[in-house]
C-alpha cells in the first residue's frame, strides 16, 4: 500500500535560516509526490509536485523539494526562512491504484523572528 | 473570483441531529472531494465524485452521505450515524480536465462541533 510519513511534528527554525521539512515515502512503482500548506483555519495550497525528471522540483513562494530514490525521500526545502512561513505543511502521495492523494500527518513549521 | 466555497465556516450541532455542509465551486473542475481533518492525522477522504450523478467512498465513509447532483455542488451530510464528528470539513477539487492531476484546490474548509 502506498503511504507517506513525515516524522517530525514540529520544526523550528529561525528567520533566515535554511529550512528543512522531511518526508519519506513507501510506493510499489514510480512515486507522484506533492507538498501542501495549510495556514490556521484555512484550506490546503499546493506548493509542488514532481511526476518526473528532476530531481529537485521548484514550487511556490520560493520552496523548493528534493527527490531521492534510492532514500525514498522527498523532503521540503528553502534557503532561507521567513516568520510568514509559518504554518502547517503536508506531503502526499498518489495511490496509483485508486488516484487519490494519501496525506502524511503533517508537520508544523515555527519560524521565530 | 473563481474559487471554491464552503459553509457554515463554523457550525454547532446537537448529537443525534443531521447536519449538512455546503460545498460550492466555479471552477469547472470535474473532480471533488471531502476530507476530514482531525488534530495529529491528517487528512482522510470522506467521499469523491468524478462527475455529475457520480460519487464514490473513501477511507471513512460510514456516517456521512453525498450528492452530486450539479457540476458546481458537493454537499456533505454528517449523520447521526457518525459517532465522532467533531472536526474540520474540507472540500476540494482537481483541475484535471481528463484525468486527476493531484494538484487539489481546496476550501476554507467547515468546523463542526457537536455539543
Amino acid at each position: 500500500a502506498q503511504s507517506v510519513a513525515q516524522p517530525e511534528d514540529q520544526v523550528n527554525v529561525a528567520e533566515g535560516n535554511p529550512l528543512t521539512v522531511k518526508c519519506t515515502y513507501s510506493v510499489s512503482g514510480n512515486p507522484y509526490l506533492f507538498w501542501y500548506v495549510q495556514y490556521p483555519n484555512r484550506g490546503l495550497q499546493f506548493l509542488l509536485k514532481y511526476i518526473t525528471g528532476d530531481n529537485l522540483v521548484k514550487g511556490s513562494y520560493g520552496f523548493e523539494a528534493e527527490f531521492n530514490k534510492s532514500q525514498t525521500s522527498f523532503h521540503l526545502k528553502k534557503p532561507s526562512a521567513l516568520v510568514s512561513d509559518s504554518a502547517l505543511y503536508f506531503c502526499a502521495v498518489r495511490d496509483l491504484n485508486t488516484d487519490k492523494l494519501i496525506f502524511g500527518t503533517g508537520t508544523r513549521l515555527q519560524v521565530f523572528p | 473570483d473563481g474559487g471554491i466555497t464552503q459553509s457554515p465556516k463554523y457550525l454547532f450541532r446537537k448529537e443525534g441531529q443531521n447536519v449538512t455542509l455546503s460545498c460550492e465551486q466555479n471552477l469547472n473542475h470535474d473532480a471533488m472531494y471531502w476530507y476530514r481533518q482531525d488534530p495529529g492525522q491528517g487528512l482522510r477522504l470522506i467521499y469523491y465524485s468524478q462527475i455529475v450523478n457520480d460519487f464514490q467512498k473513501g477511507d471513512i465513509a460510514e456516517g456521512y452521505s453525498v450528492s452530486r447532483e450539479k457540476k458546481e455542488s458537493f454537499p456533505l451530510t454528517v449523520t447521526s450515524a457518525q459517532k465522532n464528528p467533531t472536526a474540520f470539513y474540507l472540500c476540494a477539487t482537481d483541475r484535471g480536465l481528463t484525468g486527476n492531476t493531484g494538484e487539489l484546490f481546496f476550501g476554507e474548509g467547515s468546523r463542526l462541533t457537536v455539543l
